[in-house]
């Protein structure tokens, strides 16, 4: 099985609010991964985490706070969000961080 | 550094067709390479994908990559398409040896399948 799951499917959010994005995967991967895809754009990593740590941090604004509670469970915290940040939010995970990448079906998020 | 490049952001083919969507990459180590295929408003599903050993890979529905080395390519075909074959398909590059596993993925081509 390579699944991993994303919650929610779809998000709309203020400026204002503070809203999370929930990743799991339940195949004893140790590397998750957050990466944001513009419509009808390649999808742009943003975070990586290998062993519960952050290991990359592509200059993402703090806006977005990536969050690793355990080997299985992937968040996504954001604040203050702009309309430019509205994009579909995809996870994905490896075995290790020098493995083939499996992709969750992704959170679309619109922000107003 | 590394890039992929994909000649043609679109591919109109008919059912049956062949579909060949061409892939080139650089980089300064040996590659491992994939294919992904995303439908509409989904996440991305790996297709095929090339690390050592043979350089023609068989993928899931039907679809084969040759890497070529000489030639910087991983071009992707299927002898005969099909209208589920409808989709936006992305190469990607990984360095191996590199921390984090980033991919660098091509532009995308989406594929159109005329009945």
């Amino acid at each position: 099985d390579t699944e991993v799951t994303q919650t929610p499917k779809h998000l709309v959010m203020g400026m204002t609010n503070k809203k999370s994005l929930k990743c799991e995967q339940h195949m004893g991967h140790r590397a998750m991964y957050w990466y944001k895809q513009k419509a009808k754009k390649p999808p742009e990593l943003m975070f990586v985490y290998s062993y519960e740590k952050l290991s990359i941090n592509e200059s993402v604004p703090s806006r977005f706070s990536p969050e690793c509670p355990n080997s299985s469970l992937l968040n996504l915290h954001l604040h203050a969000l702009q309309p430019e940040d509205s994009a579909l939010y995809l996870c994905a995970s490896s075995q290790e961080d020098t493995d083939t990448q499996y992709f969750g079906p992704g959170t679309r998020l619109t922000v107003l | 550094a590394q890039s992929v490049t994909q000649l043609g952001s679109h591919v109109s083919v008919s059912e049956g067709a062949l579909v060949l969507l061409r892939c080139n990459y650089s980089s300064s180590v040996p590659p491992y390479l994939f294919w992904y295929v995303q439908y509409p408003n989904q996440g991305l599903q790996l297709l095929l994908k090339y690390t050592t050993g043979a350089t023609l890979v068989k993928g899931i529905n039907g679809f084969e990559a040759e890497f070529k080395k000489s030639e910087t390519s991983f071009h992707l075909t299927k002898p005969s398409a099909h209208m589920s074959d409808a989709a936006e398909y992305f190469c990607a590059v990984s360095d191996r040896w590199a921390a984090g596993n980033k991919l660098t993925f091509g532009g995308g081509t989406r594929v159109l399948v005329k009945p």
